[in-house]
């Protein structure tokens, strides 16, 4: 069974720039969700895909969007990148069996915004 | 709103002494409540959930609706408990996750 993957592992942009992080999920999964954590603080949901469609979101702007493949993995596009975008981003996973599905948790992408 | 306040940022227990991480919530509903777990140079973990009344390491935790608490308990603390633990809540499509801010347990030797 292979775990949840993400990359890159860290990322340095520049204010107004773009970045997409990239989550593959764990083998047998088909909902991916997407946690902003920053430095000191609890992940913060983003979204969470669902068979390849939005299906829940946080409280973030429209300049975070996302996607997921058929393959269920998925992406985390950030436009116009602002300071506070500074943070890891996790994905996790899971298999969406009901409710409290366990989600597994990837190792991060750390990103930096100068 | 929901929310989920863990008031201790840091906690220090001695090894073998009982150790109580508090975790308290606000939700308009009936939410599911998690554990996870961060060890060093480790990925966040699902310590336990609610739903499945487990015992895992030894750590419990009981929901109290009254108080609207979801604290976690284990009766001997030991070296390897030392890590990072977040509460979390979701509602029942599962797809609100929110999570607290964390609480840094120590076990000293």
């Amino acid at each position: 069974e292979t775990g949840v993957t993400q990359s890159p592992t860290h990322l340095i942009k520049t204010r107004g720039q773009q970045v997409t992080l990239r989550c593959s999920s764990q083998s047998g999964h088909n909902t991916v969700s997407w946690y902003q954590q920053a430095l000191g603080q609890g992940p913060q949901f983003i979204f969470q895909y669902y068979r390849e469609e939005e299906n829940g979101r946080g409280n973030f702007p429209p300049r975070f969007s996302g996607l997921q493949f058929p393959n269920y993995s998925s992406e985390l596009n950030v436009n116009a990148l602002e300071l506070d975008d500074s943070a890891l981003y996790l994905c996790a996973s899971s298999s969406r069996e009901g409710w409290g599905d366990t989600q597994y948790f990837g190792p991060g992408t750390r990103l930096t915004v100068l | 709103a929901q929310r989920v306040t863990q008031p201790e940022k840091l906690l220090s227990v001695f090894k073998g002494a009982p150790v109580e991480l508090k975790c308290n919530y606000s939700y308009s509903g009936s939410p599911e409540l998690f554990w996870y777990v961060q060890y060093s140079r480790q990925r966040l973990q699902l310590l336990l959930r609610h739903i499945s009344r487990e015992s895992i390491k030894g750590f419990t935790a009981d929901l109290n609706k009254g108080e609207t608490s979801f604290h976690l308990k284990k009766p001997f603390a030991q070296e390897e408990d030392s890590a990072m633990y977040y509460c979390a809540l979701s509602g029942p499509n599962n797809n609100d996750m929110r999570f607290g801010a964390g609480t840094r347990l120590t076990v000293k030797p």
